[in-house]
Formats: C-alpha cells, sequence, structure tokens
C-alpha cells in the first residue's frame, strides 16, 4: 500500500518555508526522500532508518517518527531550485520487503 | 562516470506491437528495478532483480516481461498483453546489501508513446 504524502501540492515564494508529510500506515524500517524535476529522472535527497538520527544538509532536513510511522521533509528557506515533485518511498519492517513510492507533493517556487 | 543509462529516452510504437526499452548501469549494483510512472500516481514497480538471473514481480507486472542475464543490464519489454502501456519508464538500481535500507539511483527514463 502506498504511503499518503500530504500537501499534494503547494506554492511557496522564495525565501519560505515549507513541510511536506510522509504517513504509511506499516510498521517502517526506513523513508527515502527524491526530488523530481518534470521529465527527468528523480534524484535522492536522503534516507532516514528506524533509530537512526534526524538527516539533513543546511536548508533540507528530515524526521522519522516511528512510532507515529511517519516522515517530514523540512525546507528551509526556499530557492528557485527546490521546485518539483518530492516523493517519500517507505521501507517496511521485517523481512526482505520492497520500498513503495507516495503519489508526490508538487512544490513550486516563484520569485 | 559511474551511472545508469535508458535509452531510447522516447519511443512510440503501433498498438499490439511488442517493445523492449533497455537499461544499463555500471555502478557494479546487485539490485535493479523497472517502475513505471502515470500522471499522479507517483511511482509503481513493475519488476526488480537482486541477482543475475533472478527476478521477481512488483505491483504491476502484468503485461510486462524482463531477463536479468548480465549484472550491468536490465531489459523490459512491453509485451501487447499491458492494455495501457503509455507512460514514462524508470529504472534504477542500487547496491543490494541492505534491502530497503538501500538507495536507489534512477536513470534517465523513456517515454513510452502507444499510437
Amino acid at each position: 500500500q502506498q504511503p499518503v504524502q500530504s500537501p499534494q501540492a503547494v506554492i511557496l515564494r522564495e525565501g519560505e518555508d515549507a513541510v511536506i508529510n510522509c504517513s504509511s500506515s506499516k510498521a517502517l524500517y526506513s523513508v527515502h526522500w527524491y526530488r523530481q524535476k518534470h521529465g527527468e529522472a528523480p534524484v535522492f535527497l536522503m534516507i532516514l532508518l528506524k533509530g537512526g538520527e534526524q538527516k539533513g544538509h543546511e536548508k533540507i532536513s528530515a524526521s522519522f517518527n516511528e512510532k507515529k510511522q511517519q516522515s517530514s521533509l523540512y525546507l528551509t528557506a526556499s530557492q528557485l531550485s527546490y521546485s518539483g515533485t518530492y516523493f517519500c518511498g517507505t521501507g517496511p519492517a521485517g523481512g526482505y520487503q520492497k520500498v513503495t513510492f507516495g503519489t508526490g507533493t508538487k512544490l513550486q517556487v516563484i520569485p | 562516470d559511474g551511472g545508469i543509462t535508458q535509452s531510447p529516452k522516447y519511443l512510440f510504437r503501433k498498438e499490439g506491437q511488442n517493445v523492449t526499452l533497455s537499461c544499463e548501469q555500471n555502478l557494479n549494483h546487485d539490485a535493479m528495478y523497472w517502475y513505471r510512472q502515470d500522471p499522479g500516481q507517483g511511482l509503481r514497480l513493475i519488476y526488480y532483480s537482486q541477482i543475475v538471473n533472478d527476478f521477481q514481480k512488483g505491483d504491476i507486472a502484468e503485461g510486462y516481461s524482463v531477463s536479468r542475464e548480465k549484472k550491468e543490464s536490465f531489459p523490459l519489454t512491453v509485451t501487447s498483453a499491458q492494455k495501457n502501456p503509455t507512460a514514462f519508464y524508470l529504472c534504477a538500481s542500487s547496491s543490494g546489501t541492505s534491502g530497503v535500507a538501500d538507495t536507489q539511483y534512477f536513470g534517465p527514463g523513456t517515454r513510452l508513446t502507444v499510437l
């Protein structure tokens, strides 16, 4: 079952912050975040593992709440280059499983 | 440079014809994947392979077939049995050592249009 992402779409002005949420009905071991520009390949942003630390770079970070089976991606002081569709992929806990991707959040940053 | 290549970038076919999409990687990865992307539906897994000469069906395998004869190659055939083949197809690979903790790296994709 696909994880649920929210919001489905968001428009920001340069410099504003955004939060994208990813929620699963299954117990998770991993959460993967990707950004995709139109017509291009998804680009890996970060992976969060159960029991691991919150990950991130200076302006893009993410958290993983294992108990709630949720992850959030934080975009701080957004830039025009942040525009694209953000996907989360969730890896269930237990045995060999497959990563399942959400339907994406379309983010547009305007001047 | 290491990476994943897919060819062609755009492909047009007539209804009823089989078509094969190419995927090659030089990352020395064991695992490879095929995804289909339709507008508003995210990435859906078609087939995946954890090792040469072995592959498993994903969530939407009907109408597709794959082979994994070499570590670096994982071609996907879209058969005439696939009812709605027009879509953007993405190939990915990962090291295969850590299951769902592996990072997947994606190729540039092939946009297939069936006329």
